[in-house]
C-alpha cells in the first residue's frame, strides 16, 4: 500500500500560469479532500469529494477546480495562479463514516 | 470560515518534561481529534474523542474532550525527541465521521537539548 501520494513535491509558478496538483490513493477510500496549510492558519479545506463524480466546495474554494473521475484520483487545478496561492497543499482520504484521514506528504507551491 | 484557537502557539521544553496544550472553539463539536505533523510530512491522527468529558490515552499522550464540548486538551508526559512537531486539534459537528473537519492553528513543540 502506497497510501496517499502527491505529485509534484515542489513547484514554482509565475502569476497567471495554470497547473494541476495530482493526488492518488490505493486504499479504495470514498472520501477525498484537499487542504491548504499556511503559517499560523492550520489546515483549511479547499474542495472535497464523497465519491467518483461527486465534488463539493470547502472553506476556501476560489481559484481552484477539482474533478473525481475515478475512486483513486482527485486532482486539484489552479486555473490562473496568484501569489496568494503560495502554500503547502495536502490531499487526504478516508473511509466513509470513519474519522481517520490519511494525508499525503504535501506539495509545496510558490507563486511568483 | 471558523478556526479553532490553540494555545500555546509554540513551546520550547527540555526532554523529559510534560507538555499541555489546549484547543477552544466558539461552537460545539461532537468529535474532537488530535493530529501530529512531523516536519515535511502530512498530519497523522493521534487520538479521537467522541463524548463530552471523555479521557483517552495513546501511550504517553492523553487527550480530554471538554465538558462544554467547546474545548479539548492534549497532554504529553515525559517528552522525548521524536515528540517534536506541530500538534493540531480538529473538530467535527457529528460522531459519524462524514462531515468536514475544522482544524486548529497548531502548537509547535520544540525540544531544547
Amino acid at each position: 500500500n502506497a497510501g496517499v501520494t502527491q505529485t509534484p513535491k515542489f513547484q514554482v509558478l509565475k502569476t497567471g500560469q495554470s497547473m494541476t496538483l495530482q493526488c492518488a490513493q490505493d486504499m479504495n477510500h470514498e472520501y477525498m479532500s484537499w487542504y491548504r496549510q499556511d503559517p499560523g492558519m492550520g489546515l483549511r479545506l479547499i474542495h472535497y469529494s464523497v465519491g467518483a463524480g461527486i465534488t463539493d466546495q470547502g472553506e476556501v474554494p476560489n481559484g481552484y477546480n477539482v474533478s473525481r473521475s475515478t475512486t483513486e484520483d482527485f486532482p486539484l487545478r489552479l486555473l490562473s495562479a496568484a501569489p496568494s496561492q503560495t502554500s503547502v497543499y495536502f490531499c487526504a482520504s478516508k473511509d466513509w463514516g470513519y474519522e481517520t484521514q490519511y494525508f499525503g506528504p504535501g506539495t509545496r507551491l510558490l507563486v511568483l | 470560515g471558523q478556526q479553532l484557537n490553540q494555545s500555546p502557539q509554540s513551546m520550547f521544553i527540555q526532554e523529559g518534561e510534560d507538555v499541555s496544550m489546549n484547543c477552544t472553539s466558539s461552537s460545539i463539536f461532537n468529535t474532537w481529534l488530535w493530529y501530529k505533523q512531523d516536519p515535511g510530512e502530512g498530519p497523522v491522527l493521534l487520538i479521537a474523542l467522541y463524548k463530552a468529558g471523555e479521557l483517552t490515552s495513546n501511550g504517553r499522550l492523553t487527550a480530554q474532550f471538554g465538558i462544554t464540548r467547546k474545548d479539548s486538551f492534549l497532554n504529553i508526559s515525559a517528552s522525548i525527541p521524536s515528540d517534536v512537531g506541530i500538534y493540531f486539534c480538529a473538530g467535527q459537528p457529528s460522531n459519524f465521521g462524514n462531515e468536514k473537519l475544522t482544524f486548529g492553528t497548531g502548537t509547535r513543540l520544540t525540544i531544547i537539548p
